[in-house]
């Protein structure tokens, strides 16, 4: 299977604690998006990388958000100093751009449990 | 800013049946895309459709079919010949042409299915 994947796929942490997850995306596919999903609710974008350039963030990625593409490849999200508030749904979807109109194929993504 | 709005937090739909699901979004833009996403319990966003803002011919992929019209920004999804497979939540997700490519998304359909 060469679609998205996500790890790890659930991570329960205590609050104040750092966490990790990592996104795998489609080879082929240089643009990679992160997005937060609460329950209830659809996706909300939280930043995009075109290759290893973060191009865009959006205003729900505070501070304690940092997020990597190293080589343009994998990419990594890390939450430091987990709340309460931040315990969702994080979904990693990756695009050829215009070649297929934009589409995003979506990871399973990681479930954040903050306790 | 761009918002997405769907109406419709349930619908039911008898297997064989034919749905439609109901979206529409508002922006100032002419150049965008818009697509239907679908996400069954606990599994991953799978792309349903995909409808470029400048193609005046609606989108279908077999028996999902798109109500594209403009000028009232609307964007419905219509589900021919049900399937009990096709239980899931259902996503309305705008595209500004000219951004970076992150989605905005609507809050969401739950669709069942009775046998």
């Amino acid at each position: 299977d060469t679609g998205v994947s996500q790890n790890p796929r659930h991570k329960i942490t205590k609050r104040g604690q750092n966490v990790t997850f990592r996104c795998d995306p489609i080879s082929e596919h240089n643009r990679l998006y992160w997005y937060r999903q609460t329950l209830g609710q659809g996706p909300e974008f939280l930043t995009y990388f075109q290759n290893e350039a973060q191009l865009e963030k959006s205003r729900l990625l505070s501070d304690r958000f940092s997020a990597e593409r190293p080589k343009g490849s994998f990419s990594t999200l890390e939450i430091q100093r987990t709340e309460q508030g931040d315990s969702a749904m994080y979904l990693c979807a990756s695009s050829p751009g215009p070649d297929r109109g934009y589409e995003q194929y979506f990871g399973p993504g990681t479930r954040l449990t903050v306790t | 800013a761009q918002t997405v709005t769907q109406s419709q937090p349930e619908m039911s739909v008898q297997e064989a049946e034919t749905v439609t699901l109901s979206c529409t979004y508002d922006t100032s833009e002419s150049d965008y895309y818009l697509f239907w996403y679908k996400q069954p319990p606990s599994r991953q966003m799978i792309l349903v459709i995909r409808q470029e803002a400048y193609k005046q011919q609606n989108a279908t992929e077999n028996r999902f079919s798109v109500n594209f019209q403009k000028a009232a920004k609307s964007f419905s999804l219509k589900i021919s010949d049900s399937q009990l497979g096709d239980a899931a939540m259902y996503f309305c997700a705008y595209m500004n042409g000219g951004s970076q490519g992150n989605l905005i998304f609507g809050k969401g359909t739950k669709l069942s299915v009775k046998p």
